[in-house]
């Protein structure tokens, strides 16, 4: 079964600096990952949506990349912001993509 | 943007009794699937639905869980039997293929007394 793990679990953070979120996973058979964002009390939103077959996606201040051969995908921040205080998901589908494994998130503050 | 609708927000019930959780999907997707989040604890998989049938579940789902689309829009998550231990925020999902983004609803926090 699919395992994915999220490091940290918590980061805090200066406004203004750049930032990385790791997401590794045990099944490198995936065709996709996604990153979402979460804020409390709320839904899931999705931030990006990377194939296997790319190796990066962005999306204004935010950049994933995915090694698919080492099981890792991480979400780069940049110049973050207190609207950016939020946990953040990363997700992996399996071969029917007919559910996604989540991680525990990475709970981030950015400070003002 | 078109988005996914969950009611009620709220539902405190009390153990043994049954509760129906209402989703709208947003209108051109196909896939529709109901995952919960234990506070403190990671997002799970329900179970999904696809062509008026479930098209995969997880071991959560047992028999005191079904899922219906009972008109063209609806999308709802029946639990006929309440346990404390269902106390859970419940998010709906759906997406146009599998493996395209998600787009999860606001969630239904259940509270079982």
């Amino acid at each position: 079964k699919q395992e994915v793990t999220q490091i940290p679990a918590a980061l805090s953070v200066p406004e203004g600096e750049n930032l990385v979120l790791n997401c590794s996973f045990t099944d490198s058979a995936i065709y996709n990952l996604q990153w979402f964002r979460q804020d409390p009390g709320k839904g899931l939103t999705s931030l990006l949506l990377i194939q296997s077959s790319q190796r990066e996606q962005t999306s204004g201040r935010l950049n994933a990349s995915l090694d698919k051969s080492s099981g890792r995908s991480t979400l780069y921040i940049a110049a973050s912001q207190p609207g950016d205080s939020a946990t953040y998901l990363c997700a992996v589908p399996t071969p029917t993509g007919n559910q996604f494994y989540f991680g525990t998130g990475t709970s981030l503050t950015v400070i003002p | 943007e078109p988005e996914v609708t969950q009611t009620p927000s709220h539902q405190v019930t009390q153990m043994g009794q049954e509760v129906i959780l209402r989703c709208v999907p947003i209108s051109n997707h196909l896939y529709f699937y109901w995952y919960r989040q234990i506070l403190g604890q990671k997002v799970e998989f329900l179970v999904s639905f696809y062509n008026n049938e479930i098209s995969e579940k997880s071991e959560i789902f047992d028999d005191q869980f079904s899922v219906e689309r009972p008109d063209g829009s609806n999308f709802t998550l029946k639990i006929r039997s309440t346990k404390l231990e269902d106390s859970a925020m419940y998010f709906c999902a759906s997406s146009e293929l599998p493996g395209s983004p998600l787009h999860f609803g606001n969630g239904t926090r259940l509270t079982v007394t």
